[in-house]
């Protein structure tokens, strides 16, 4: 079962914050989040086990609601770096590979 | 740099072609993927190999087969592809525990393959 993400794009000025939403209608073990810019490789961004724990990485941080089955990520005092295709994907155990969103598309303007 | 090679990283085939592609990875890690990303949809699960065992087919239709002689190595063979199957076709590896689900995924550049 793909996640939902939402919005499907987004565009901010650099320096403002945006949030990025994750949901399932399973019960997952893990989201995964990762950034793509156009023409490469995604890049892992971080992982959230079951739990509801809340990790961050510099400005970039997220947090997994396990009731809800629903993961956020937050990026805050964006930077034009920040600009790519935003994934999560979701894994419900056992030695399986992951189910992705659709992705979000973020676009950081000067 | 990832750690994660794919060859090539361009190709165009025709329908009736046979043709592989390759992904070696240099971390040491004990699961690999394939995964397909293609304009309209999002990243597909294709194939896991946890082990050296084929833990996952997500439903891909036989003209795709996996191969995966050992934990560095991981091959895509193709053949007789149709057009909708142009797509990227990206490798990933994670160190794996069996019951503990995936750890962080590492991708491959990804092949750009066109089927005429």
């Amino acid at each position: 079962q793909q996640p939902v993400q939402s919005p499907q794009a987004v565009i901010l000025r650099e320096g403002e914050d945006a949030v990025i939403n994750c949901s399932s209608s399973k019960a997952l073990y893990s989201v995964h989040w990762y950034r793509q810019k156009h023409g490469e490789a995604p890049v892992f961004l971080m992982i959230l086990l079951k739990g509801g724990e809340q990790k961050g990485h510099e400005k970039i941080s997220a947090s997994f609601n396990e009731k809800k089955q629903q993961s956020s990520l937050y990026l805050t005092a964006s930077q034009l770096s920040y600009s790519g295709t935003y994934f999560c994907g979701t894994a419900r155990g056992g030695a399986d590979g992951l189910t992705f969103g659709k992705g979000t598309h973020l676009i950081i303007q000067p | 740099e990832t750690g994660v090679t794919q060859t090539p990283r361009h190709l165009v085939m025709g329908m009736t072609n046979k043709k592989s592609l390759k992904c070696e990875q240099h971390l040491g890690h004990n699961a690999m993927y394939w995964y397909k990303q293609s304009a309209k949809k999002p990243l597909e699960l294709m194939f896991v190999y946890n082990f050296k065992e084929q833990t996952e087919n997500n439903s891909v239709p036989s003209r795709f087969s996996p191969e995966c002689p050992n934990s560095s190595h991981l091959f895509l063979h193709l053949h007789t592809l149709q057009p909708e199957d142009s797509a990227l076709y990206l490798c990933a590896s994670s160190q794996e525990v069996k019951a503990g689900g995936p750890g962080e995924q590492f991708f491959g550049p990804g092949t750009r393959l066109t089927v005429l």
